[in-house]
């Protein structure tokens, strides 16, 4: 278990619909890693805090994402209007506190766009 | 998005036979990753590659940084039923505001029969 929770695990919504996602490291390291990744593929980077800042955006991450850490702790990723091509696994990734950099996953949200 | 070239795509084996898989890159990375991914979860860490040459063992997992820094391989030893899933290499960079981005293989996914 790596303390890395993500609410909720799965989301089944319609297209043009907004949806939220959710993660909660347990250790408070200053970095957060968001990650997409689609069937049959490995994860792909979208987006990386640090601290509250958010300092590199994947071309992947359209003007519909929108990504927040408001305390340096907890993060949410938001996509507004789903599409169909929206339909993936999101993963949170932070290093464990004191550690190096090595990243450990939450267990994803699962997205389905209908 | 770039992803680095990961072989084989899949693996059917026998119980108790040894695997190897690799990754290569036409990219240096600082550090080599193996995650190990099962359906609906998110990637669960296995081994940490932090220099260059490294050999590290963990258990019947032993993997190695390759000398050039663009490759890595992952071995498994006498396989076991519950060793099924999906295995995925991922190369880290370091410096600028891409500080521990992930860059995924797309993944080997491992079949042992009993």
């Amino acid at each position: 278990d790596t303390g890395v929770s993500q609410n909720p695990r799965h989301k089944i919504t319609k297209r043009g619909q907004n949806v939220t996602f959710r993660c909660d490291p347990i250790s408070e390291h200053n970095r957060l890693y968001w990650y997409r990744q689609t069937l049959g593929q490995g994860p792909e980077f979208l987006t990386y805090f640090q601290n509250e800042a958010q300092l590199e955006k994947s071309r992947l991450l359209s003007d519909r994402f929108s990504a927040e850490r408001p305390k340096g702790s907890f993060s949410t990723l938001e996509i507004q209007r789903t599409e169909q091509g929206d339909s993936a696994m999101y993963l949170c990734a932070t290093p464990l506190e004191g550690s190096t950099d090595t990243q450990y996953f939450g267990p994803g949200t699962r997205l389905t766009v209908l | 998005g770039q992803q680095l070239n990961q072989s084989p795509q899949s693996m059917f084996i026998q119980e108790g036979e040894d695997v190897s898989m690799n990754c290569t890159s036409s990219s240096i990375f600082n550090t080599w990753l193996w995650y190990k991914q099962e359906p609906g979860e998110g990637p669960v860490l296995l081994i940490a590659l932090y220099k260059a040459g490294e050999l590290t063992s963990n258990g019947r997992l032993t993997a190695q940084f390759g000398i050039t820094r663009k490759d890595s391989f992952l071995n498994i030893s006498a396989s076991i039923p519950s060793d099924v899933g999906i295995y995925f290499c991922a190369g880290q960079d370091a410096g600028g505001t891409s500080y521990g981005k992930l860059t995924f293989g797309q993944g080997t996914i491992l079949t042992v029969h009993p």
